[in-house]
């Protein structure tokens, strides 16, 4: 059965300082991955999708991940963050046509 | 453009009473629909997915049911709310299996 693993479940990070939030997950099989964003008392939004073809996928608001099948990994990074981008986070994975989530990164950005 | 509605954004509810969450979707038909359930540090939880009208998978056994009387609504119930589900609840469609999710913003569910 496919997991998704978010090790860390909150990340403080200086405005204007590159962030990196960790995402793993566990699959024998050809894999979907998603990033999706949570904003307070709202909806998840996607911020990006790896579904095949070139293993680093730009998304919204200036976030990218990198798809590193041989670590099973998909970070998600952004090389300036920006008071707007605190939030939390949520790694996400196909499997059996439903959509599996981590338990989400919490991103604090710190003036 | 499609759009996903879903009420209210608010409920508090005594211990024991019913419950009925309405989700509709529009700009589509024959949508993937998912029920998923937001507690504090535990991720989002599926609950419940639908593939067509009268289609409910239910992913965890629990005090809550699901309907889908026509293509677009999507209906969370229960008889009779416990303590353990206050949460914050989310509706969501996709295109088809394995596609990306589109949410509605949620119902903040308090049982007191």
């Amino acid at each position: 059965a496919q997991s998704v693993t978010q090790l860390d479940s909150q990340v403080p990070v200086f405005e204007e300082a590159p962030v990196e939030l960790r995402c793993n997950y566990s699959s024998s099989v050809s894999v979907y991955l998603f990033w999706y964003v949570q904003y307070p008392n709202q909806g998840l939004q996607l911020l990006l999708k790896y579904l095949s073809g070139s293993t680093l996928v730009k998304g919204i608001n200036g976030f990218e991940a990198e798809f590193n099948k041989s670590q099973t990994s998909f970070h998600l990074r952004k090389p300036s963050v920006h008071i707007s981008d605190t939030a939390e986070y949520f790694c996400a994975v196909a499997r059996d046509d439903k959509i599996i989530f981590g338990k989400g990164t919490r991103l604090h950005i710190l003036p | 453009s499609q759009t996903i509605h879903q009420w209210p954004a608010t409920l508090v509810q005594p211990v024991g009473s019913p419950l009925s969450l309405e989700c509709t979707v529009e700009g589509t038909s024959n949508p993937n629909l998912y029920w998923y359930r937001q507690a504090a540090g535990r991720g989002l939880q599926l609950l419940f997915y639908s593939v067509g009208i009268g289609q409910i998978s239910s992913e965890v056994p629990q005090n809550l049911s699901a309907s889908r009387p026509q293509d677009r609504q999507f209906i969370l119930s229960s008889k009779k709310l416990l303590l353990s589900d206050s949460g914050f609840y989310l509706c969501a469609w996709s295109i088809r299996p394995n596609s990306p999710l589109h949410f509605g913003n949620g119902t903040r569910l308090t049982v007191t």
